[in-house]
């Protein structure tokens, strides 16, 4: 059964800590995208990685970081420099440009960070 | 502010057409997507047009998108309770081929 992880569902964390946030896909997708959602808001790109080993900004990267070690997986970390991290997160993948759609994108179902 | 605009709230009988309308800016996207979002869920890919057609129907939904107004809609004919959710219209960018996202349409399905 091909589709995006994320985990876990919810999660709290203290203000000044870091904190990943898990996302893991089998869909033998090149492309890997975080999102962020507020309420009332369009989604929000936050980082992106079209290639294992390379990934880039987004629109509202700072406060975040991620890796790209695994085609499979796209961590996201929510550092203590994020002025308002509580939201929900959303990762999701796509085909690269050279194997298919890659504006067709599948997400994963949300992680939902709450920082006190 | 953004730059797909979305009314924010509909609110439908069961059984009725639904008509959600998007208005994007950016004259030279590629592909045009509905997305639908069921509470504490991810997205769900609905369906998309391309910038070259103007109708596209799958089962009971029409998508119209006018370029000239750069206005994209969704229709639901025959909307069910399970049609309850934020839907969002979203446009590839031209600049760099991302997607731009609405801030979502809560449809409300009442009995």
């Amino acid at each position: 059964d091909g589709g995006i992880t994320q985990s876990p569902k919810y999660l709290f964390r203290k203000e000044g800590q870091n904190v990943t946030l898990s996302c893991e896909q089998n869909l033998n997708h090149d492309a890997m995208y975080w999102y962020r959602q507020d309420p009332g808001q369009g989604l929000r790109l936050i980082y992106y990685s079209q290639i294992v080993n390379d990934f880039q900004k987004g629109d509202i990267a700072e406060g975040y970081s991620v890796s790209r070690e695994k085609k499979e997986s796209f961590p996201l970390t929510v550092t203590s420099a994020q002025k308002n991290p509580t939201a929900f997160y959303l990762c999701a993948s796509s085909h690269g440009a050279l194997t298919g759609n890659v504006y067709e994108q599948y997400f994963g179902p949300g992680t939902r960070l709450t920082v006190t | 502010g953004e730059d797909v605009e979305q009314s924010l709230f509909l609110s439908v009988r069961e059984g009725d057409s639904s008509v959600i309308n998007c208005t994007y800016t950016d004259s030279s996207s590629t592909y045009l997507y509905w997305y639908k979002q069921e509470p504490g869920a991810g997205l769900q890919l609905l369906t998309y047009i391309f910038s070259n057609m103007d109708m596209k129907q799958d089962q009971r939904l029409t998508v119209l998108l006018n370029k000239k107004d750069k206005h994209l809609s969704l229709r639901i004919a025959d909307t069910q309770t399970g049609d309850s959710a934020i839907y969002f219209c979203a446009e590839v960018r031209s600049n760099d081929y991302k997607l731009s996202f609405g801030a979502g349409t809560t449809v409300t399905v009442r009995a």
